[in-house]
């Protein structure tokens, strides 16, 4: 299946300061969805992504498609420690199942 | 709605022991999926079932079984739980295959010793 890089692997912040996580892939996906886990939760659906150069904001989340379709990001303005989690980016293997990364694992000191 | 029901939350198991990990979901979904989630290693699917009446293997199905039981319930299985099993185990489910937007269960916690 298509594999999907995240990086950083870790990232902390102090509240207040802007977030960036990139998930990046070797070949074109067809498109791309953003999940946050919040420590000791589950995942949960934030997005998905499916046109080339396609962005899509939720209130401070601001999600980009890359132009060639093999990049992805989603960057968090004004962090709060709400924010806290583990975001994950996937992807649909031939349509049956998804492909996660390894995520990014997002820390905001207040 | 409860959406995705995941039985048990917590389990210990000795080496060798088996257990069935439950799933139930209400949402009338037709794709359900069992993922393992371990520290760095994000989540790797061991099985999906893309409808009613089908499973098919994910990235990591050795030692695990699963049974669709009906449109609700999928249930995923160790035969001889070993400790590299040791894992949080999620399951979810989605309108259909195709749709990329799954619901996932709370997680079921499995430690082998």
């Amino acid at each position: 299946g298509q594999q999907v890089m995240q990086i950083p692997q870790y990232q902390h912040v102090q509240e207040g300061e802007d977030f960036t996580t990139y998930c990046n892939s070797s070949t074109t996906l067809s498109n791309i969805q953003w999940y946050k886990q919040r420590p000791g939760g589950h995942p949960v659906f934030l997005i998905q992504l499916v046109k080339s150069g396609e962005v899509k904001k939720q209130k401070r989340l601001t999600f980009q498609f890359g132009e060639a379709k093999k990049n992805s990001s989603l960057h968090i303005t004004a962090t709060q420690t709400t924010d806290v989690g583990t975001y994950f980016c996937s992807n649909s293997n031939s349509g049956y199942a998804l492909n996660f990364g390894k995520g990014t694992s997002l820390l905001v000191t207040p | 709605n409860a959406g995705v029901t995941q039985t048990p939350k917590f389990q210990v198991l000795k080496t060798g022991q088996s257990m069935t990990l439950q799933c139930a979901q209400d949402m009338n979904h037709n794709s359900m999926y069992w993922y393992r989630q371990d520290p760095g290693m994000g989540l790797r699917l061991i099985y999906y079932s893309a409808s009613e009446g089908t499973t098919d293997k994910g990235e990591v199905p050795n030692g695990y079984n699963v049974s669709r039981l009906n449109k609700r319930e999928f249930s995923l299985r160790l035969e001889s739980a070993a400790p590299s099993q040791t894992s949080v185990y999620f399951c979810a489910s989605s309108r259909s295959s195709g749709a990329n937007v799954l619901t996932f269960g709370a997680g079921s916690r499995l430690t082998v010793l």
